[in-house]
């Protein structure tokens, strides 16, 4: 099936540091990706809606000085957590449907997510 | 606003018992509803689907029927293993290729 990688699966820092989470789509093209927080035994929160070639559309009570997101191309955006601290701790998952290629188009492909701990 | 509201875990089962997780929404429209399964260590699957009511999803041994009059899409599985084990999530979406609503999860745990 459709595969979505996230680059790195887990990653520690200092505080004050930032960190970049990496999300691409491996056999088919997406214009829009989504990030999500997923707090420990908790849901998934929608943080932010990116667009290839465009600016993200951030949701209410999301920082988008804290939390820059590129989409430079068709099959990679990228979440920067800029001055981590503590409270950025969690489980940062990317989503996105296919707009052509293999995968089907009505699906939302998820990537396996990555694990932020700052110290 | 639109919501997705599912049954508060953990699940905790005997291998071959009967499985059902309630799940319920509220949403303007006539949404697209979900379930998706998170296995421990591993990223969110699509385990099934219903874009329409009285649609039933299917996958797997689980079924859920989209039911607009009680305005839910509970999941059930006739006979569970151990495999099936995860975090079950409810989720719906408003639109097709917009974000998803989630539900808050259900932890099933089955035991051999």
């Amino acid at each position: 099936g459709a595969v979505v990688s996230q680059h790195p699966s887990w990653v520690i820092c200092k505080s004050g540091t930032s960190v970049k989470i990496e999300c691409r789509s491996l056999d088919f093209q997406a214009t829009t990706m989504f990030w999500y927080r997923q707090f420990p035994k908790q849901s998934l929160m929608l943080m932010a809606t990116s667009n290839e070639g465009s600016k993200a559309t951030y949701e209410q009570g999301v920082e988008k000085d804290k939390f820059l997101i590129n989409h430079a191309s068709l099959t990679l955006s990228t979440l920067t957590v800029t001055s981590a601290h503590p409270e950025d701790s969690s489980f940062y998952i990317c989503s996105t449907y296919s707009t052509s290629g293999r995968a089907n188009t009505d699906t939302q492909y998820f990537g396996p997510g990555t694990r932020l701990t700052v110290l | 606003g639109d919501s997705v509201t599912q049954m508060e875990g953990p699940v905790t089962l005997s291998e071959e018992a009967f499985l059902t997780i309630n799940c319920t929404y509220t949403a303007t429209g006539y949404p697209s509803l979900f379930w998706y399964v998170q296995y421990p260590g591993e990223g969110l699957q699509l385990l099934l689907k219903a874009t329409k009511a009285d649609d039933k999803g299917s996958n797997k041994g689980f079924e859920a029927t989209y039911r607009k009059e009680t305005t839910s899409f509970h999941l059930e599985k006739g006979s569970v293993q151990v495999s099936d084990s995860a975090v079950y999530f409810c989720a719906l979406s408003v639109q097709a290729g917009t974000a998803l609503i989630f539900g808050k999860g259900t932890t099933l745990s089955v035991s051999s």
